[in-house]
C-alpha cells in the first residue's frame, strides 16, 4: 500500500510570491492534515480537513488556506510569501477520526 | 489547549544501553497520546499510541510507553539502544475531540554511541 505522497519535494519561492503544494493520502483515508515544521517553532497544525471539509484550524493567517477535492488529495496554498514561512510543510492522512495519522515526507519550502 | 512537554533536547546513550524518553502532558483527561519518531530529511514515523486501552503500549522497533495518569507522563523507552535507533523523536497529544489536530513536543534528538 502506498504511503502519502507530497509533492513537490522541495521548492523555492521569492518573498511576495504565492505556493501550492500537494498531497495524495493513503488509498482509504478520508482524513487529512497539515504541519508546519520549523526550527524554532517546532511541529505547528495547520489544518485538517475531512470529506472535503475543513474541521479543524491551527491558528495560522489566513494566507494559509487548503482544500480537499472529492478523492481525498489536498492541496495546501500559501499567499504573499514571507521569509518566516520557509519550512517543511508536512501532510498527514488517517482513516477516520480516531485513527493514527501517517505522514508524508513533507515539502520543504525555501522562501528567498 | 493541550500541551507537551519533552525533557530534554537532547539524550545521548550508549549502544546497549537504556533508552528513555521523557514527555508530560497537559490534560487531566486521557487524551490520544503518540510517539512518532523522524529520520533526517524525512517525515513522521508512528512508533506507538495510547486510546486508553492498556496503560503499556507496545510499539514498533521494540520501543513500549507507559501511561500513567497520576503523573500525566507517557515515557518512551526501550531496554537496549541500537545505532539505528538515532534520530528524533516526537511525542504527540490529540487537542480535541478524535485523534486529529495533535499538539507535538519540541522534539528529542537521541544519539547513539558506540
Amino acid at each position: 500500500k502506498a504511503g502519502v505522497t507530497q509533492t513537490p519535494r522541495y521548492l523555492i519561492k521569492t518573498r511576495g510570491q504565492q505556493v501550492t503544494l500537494s498531497c495524495s493520502p493513503i488509498s482509504g483515508h478520508r482524513s487529512v492534515s497539515w504541519y508546519q515544521q520549523t526550527p524554532g517553532q517546532g511541529l505547528q497544525f495547520l489544518f485538517e480537513y475531512f470529506s472535503e471539509t475543513q474541521r479543524n484550524k491551527g491558528n495560522f493567517p489566513g494566507r494559509f488556506s487548503g482544500r480537499q477535492f472529492s478523492n481525498s488529495r489536498s492541496e495546501m496554498n500559501v499567499s504573499t510569501l514571507e521569509l518566516g514561512d520557509s519550512a517543511l510543510y508536512l501532510c498527514a492522512s488517517s482513516l477516520d477520526s480516531y485513527q493514527p495519522q501517517h505522514f508524508g515526507d513533507g515539502t520543504r519550502l525555501s522562501i528567498l | 489547549a493541550q500541551s507537551v512537554t519533552q525533557l530534554g533536547s537532547h539524550v545521548s546513550v550508549s549502544e546497549g544501553a537504556l533508552v528513555l524518553l521523557r514527555c508530560n502532558y497537559s490534560s487531566s483527561v486521557p487524551p490520544y497520546l503518540f510517539w512518532y519518531v523522524q529520520y533526517p530529511n524525512q517525515g513522521l514515523q508512528l512508533l506507538l499510541k495510547y486510546t486508553s486501552a492498556a496503560t503499556l503500549v507496545k510499539g514498533i522497533n521494540g520501543f513500549e510507553a507507559e501511561f500513567k495518569k497520576s503523573e500525566t507522563s507517557f515515557h518512551l523507552t526501550k531496554p537496549s539502544a541500537h545505532m539505528s535507533d538515532a534520530a528524533e523523536y516526537f511525542c504527540a497529544v490529540s487537542d480535541g475531540q478524535g485523534a486529529q489536530k495533535l499538539v507535538f513536543g519540541q522534539g528529542t534528538r537521541l544519539t547513539i554511541n558506540p
